[in-house]
């Protein structure tokens, strides 16, 4: 079946940066997208932006550009999420789905990384 | 980029049918045919329940129905149970420049 499995939880210090990683299995990695979604304490979903695992191409919310990056390994399947000079309002879990652009769906979601920025 | 604009919370009692509406603009919701719902219950990930604004993914209940008016999207879900309440979202694409954006979300309680 399709599996999503993201790397543990961290904590970091207030202008660190972070790296999600999202380790994907029982479908082909390069046919879909994997977008990147978080959600802070108590709060709703916000998208944060997708890469194309086929072609590395990638597109981020405006929100975060400048301070996300995200990148994949297609030898293991995983995808990635680098998120830079962290604050405490990044605070929160931080999930990846795999995608498809042109029906518009996430499924299946990973499990969530909880990532506490805090000094 | 703003968010798509849900109701905080709708209710319900067992057996009762209760609409979320998702309301965007026509360079979102009006233009494309590119809405999904999802279910989040407490602690979980989000659940697809429907994409392109009215096809239900297998294994979903087919008492949960979407459907598209203009600038708004609607979820219905029909004969209402218990393991329904949860929080629900709309996810939207909008256009090249705002690319993909949630609602705020819908608690709906069944009482």
């Amino acid at each position: 079946q399709v599996q999503l499995v993201q790397s543990g939880a961290e904590v970091k210090k207030p202008g660190a940066s972070v790296k999600v990683s999202c380790e994907t299995s029982g479908y082909t990695f390069t046919g879909y997208y994997i977008f990147w979604v978080r959600q802070a304490p108590g709060q709703g979903l916000e998208w944060m932006g997708w890469i194309n695992p086929n072609s590395g191409g990638t597109n981020y919310a405006q929100k975060f550009q400048g301070r996300v990056t995200m990148t994949r390994d297609t030898s293991i399947s995983t995808a990635y999420m680098e998120l830079s000079r962290l604050r405490s309002e990044d605070t929160a879990l931080y999930y990846c789905a795999r995608g498809d652009w042109g029906s518009g769906w996430l499924d299946p979601w990973g499990q969530g990384t909880l990532v506490t920025v805090s000094s | 980029q703003s968010a798509l604009t849900q109701p905080a919370s709708v209710s319900g009692s067992p057996g009762q049918s209760i609409t979320i509406s998702c309301t965007g603009t026509i360079s979102d919701v009006g233009s494309y045919n590119l809405v999904s719902w999802y279910q989040q219950h407490p602690g979980k990930a989000p659940k697809l329940m429907i994409y392109g604004g009215t096809k239900r993914p297998s294994g979903v209940s087919n008492r949960f129905s979407g459907s598209k008016s203009g600038n708004t999207a609607s979820l219905t879900i029909s004969g209402l149970q218990i393991e329904d309440e949860a929080d629900y979202y709309c996810f939207s694409y909008g256009g090249s420049s705002t690319s993909w954006v949630f609602g705020g979300g819908t608690k709906l309680t069944v009482l």
